[in-house]
């Protein structure tokens, strides 16, 4: 079946440091990839996106690119801010003729930026 | 829109007790899926529902779940009876029909506690 696989966290950073968070993915098909991230006591929304191959998604600074031959959707972000702190989370949908499916998420990855 | 409504955000109940939590998603949106959230097994889907129709139960952990979506703007999710160890967050999500493409707008979560 899909699967995610992030890194652990939590990842502690200062701010303004450099971001990557690590994802990969096994799925069957042909999967869309997703970045979600989820504030203390909110709901998740969706951060960025990519639907094939070596498109890059972006938003708010971050960027993560759909590398289909290491099967991986790093996130990325050149400098990080105390507001980035939030759990971030991978996600893919496999592509069905037409219709929507659920996503497969990772476990989450929570990031702390320090002042 | 006001996006996904959940209700109640918080419920704290005894063991063996029913629960039932609701789900207004976005007008317009043909799919609702329920998902689960804790530490252990990060967030997981539950059932998902197309036109008001199920389409995967397979994530219901146990017959104690159901779920059910009347109209195209109500769905609940009910557990009975209630046990410890389904203490946890539920999130509602809902997105439009779109081909290949998956993009799933959450509600804030239903945080439950079963004691």
């Amino acid at each position: 079946g899909d699967s995610v696989t992030q890194m652990e966290g939590p990842v502690t950073l200062s701010e303004e440091a450099f971001l990557t968070i690590n994802c990969t993915y096994t799925a069957t098909g042909y999967p869309s990839l997703f970045w979600y991230v989820q504030y203390p006591g909110e709901g998740l929304q969706l951060l960025l996106k990519a639907t094939k191959a070596d498109d890059k998604g972006s938003n708010k600074g971050f960027e993560a690119t759909y590398r289909k031959e290491t099967t991986s959707f790093h996130l990325e972000k050149g400098s990080v801010q105390v507001s980035d702190s939030a759990v971030y989370f991978c996600a893919l949908s496999e592509r069905s003729g037409g219709g929507a499916d659920g996503l497969t998420f990772g476990k989450g990855t929570h990031l702390i930026i320090q002042p | 829109d006001a996006g996904v409504i959940q209700s109640p955000r918080h419920e704290v109940t005894e063991m063996g007790q029913e629960v039932t939590l609701r789900c207004k998603p976005i007008s317009g949106h043909d799919y609702l899926f329920w998902y689960r959230q804790t530490m252990m097994r990060g967030l997981e889907l539950l059932i998902y529902f197309n036109n008001n129709v199920p389409i995967d139960d397979s994530g219901m952990p146990e017959d104690r779940f159901s779920a059910k979506m009347p109209n195209a703007s109500f769905s609940t999710l009910k557990i009975q009876p209630s046990e410890p160890r389904d203490s946890a967050v539920y999130f509602c999500a809902s997105s439009l029909k779109l081909p290949g493409v998956t993009e799933a707008f959450f509600g804030q979560g239903t945080r439950l506690t079963v004691v």
